[in-house]
């Protein structure tokens, strides 16, 4: 079965700092994986996606993810944290029927 | 663009009562489903539909009841309301694997207290 264990349930930054928020996978196929974000109150949206074009992948709002297999690692990075990243993340594996969501990280980004 | 649309936002409840969480999606995606998130837990699978007249269970259906009768809506019916069932209720959609890429699109939230 597919799963995701994300490293770190709150993650506090700096306004300016790179953020770095971990994820493993385990998967013995390619996976689907993604990172969701969700405000204060609100549903998840997509950040980005990984599809297996390219192991580094680009997203909204600066963010972006590298794939390394040899990792078994999907984390996901900006190089410049700003207040209004402040949220949770989800990193999430499978696709369609068989999704697993991660059990999230809050990101606190301190002025 | 709606997208996906969930009623009620908040609905307090007492035990043994029952209620219908309300989702549609005008998207006209094939897939539909309903999480729970539960403070460290992330989001968990409670059931979900691959069409109009196709359910199956998720990872924690009990308790819980859904139909699909339509490829819009997907309403998540609890039979009889106890204090465990106190969550956050998504609903998402997403384009069947022909078109998509598995990306879920999601309601804003129903949150439910039991008490």
């Amino acid at each position: 079965a597919q799963s995701v264990t994300q490293l770190g349930s709150h993650v506090s930054v700096s306004e300016g700092a790179l953020v770095l928020l971990r994820c493993n996978y385990s998967s013995s196929v390619p996976p689907y994986l993604f990172w969701y974000v969700q405000y204060p109150n609100q549903g998840l949206q997509l950040l980005l996606k990984y599809t297996s074009a390219a192991t580094l992948v680009k997203g909204i709002n600066g963010f972006e993810a590298e794939f390394k297999k040899s990792e078994t690692s999907f984390h996901l990075t900006k190089p410049s944290a700003h207040m209004s990243d402040a949220a949770e993340y989800f990193c999430v594996t499978g696709g369609y029927q068989k999704v697993t969501f991660g059990t999230g990280t809050k990101l606190q980004v301190i002025p | 663009n709606a997208g996906v649309t969930q009623t009620p936002k908040f609905q307090v409840l007492k035990t043994g009562q029952s209620m219908t969480l309300q989702c549609a999606q005008d998207m006209n995606h094939e897939y539909m489903s309903w999480y729970r998130q539960d403070p460290g837990m992330g989001l968990r699978l409670i059931h979900y539909s691959v069409g109009a007249g196709i359910t199956d269970q998720g990872e924690v259906p009990n308790g819980y009841n859904v139909s699909r009768s339509t490829t819009e809506d997907f309403p998540l019916r609890l039979l009889s309301a106890a204090p465990s069932q106190t969550s956050v209720y998504f609903c998402a959609s997403t384009p069947g694997l022909a078109e998509g890429t598995g990306e879920l699109f999601f309601g804003e939230g129903s949150r439910l207290t039991v008490l």
